[in-house]
């Protein structure tokens, strides 16, 4: 089974910094998913990717599939970015996700 | 608009009950989830579906029972069985049970059980 490692763990910055968070796994996949989890417990898939790089506004996802390894970066972030990214893989089996990683952004 | 609900957001139920917590979708997804959240774990499955009147048991299917007789429903019962119980639970659908398909929460239901 796959085992999906995200770190940091706990995130706090500056409200206008440059963030990164990443994710890495151990077998190979078929697509990677970045979510984002508000604090009310709600869910919004971000991207999903298969290769190379994406980006929707702020956000930019990229992944390696080679070293099985992506990065979730979030450029000029705001303090409503506050929410926990959690990471997500699929393949012959259903998702498996990380533990996530809790940014808070501080104005 | 199209969405997943689920209901209640919170529950609380004595110990030895059964409780069932609602999903219904109207987005026309064959695919549908049920997920559990505890604090510093990752979500874990506990059922999928991919059509109706068929499901398969996830990682931690134990002491929980679920049906799929309309597309658009698919309640989770936390059974007297289910050893620890108090969780956040998640349902999601997707468009197919493909691993490359998005897919789509709910808002989540926070059973506490007393």
């Amino acid at each position: 089974k796959n085992e999906v490692e995200q770190s940091p763990q706990n995130l706090t910055a500056q409200e206008g910094e440059f963030i990164t968070i990443n994710c890495s796994y151990s077998v190979g996949i078929s697509a990677l998913h970045w979510l984002q989890q508000h604090p009310g417990g709600g869910i919004v898939s971000l991207f999903m990717l298969s290769s190379g790089k994406k980006k929707h506004g702020r956000l930019i996802a990229t992944i390696n599939i080679q070293e099985k390894h992506s990065s979730l970066h979030i450029t000029a972030s705001h303090p409503r970015d506050s929410a926990v990214y959690i990471c997500a893989v699929s393949g012959n089996t259903p998702l498996v996700f990380g533990k996530g990683t809790r940014l808070s952004v501080i104005a | 608009d199209g969405g997943i609900t689920q209901s209640p957001k919170y529950l609380f139920r004595k110990e030895g009950q059964n409780v069932t917590l609602s999903c219904e979708q109207n987005l026309n997804h064959d695919a549908m989830y049920w997920y559990r959240q505890d604090p510093g774990q990752g979500l874990r499955l506990i059922y999928y579906s991919q059509i109706v009147n068929d499901f398969q048991k996830g990682d931690i299917a134990e002491g929980y029972s679920v049906s799929r007789e309309k597309k658009e429903s698919f309640p989770l019962t936390v059974t007297s069985a289910q050893k620890n119980p108090t969780a956040f639970y998640l349902c999601a659908s997707s468009l197919r049970d493909r691993e490359a398909d998005t897919q789509y929460f709910g808002p989540g239901t926070r059973l506490t059980v007393l």
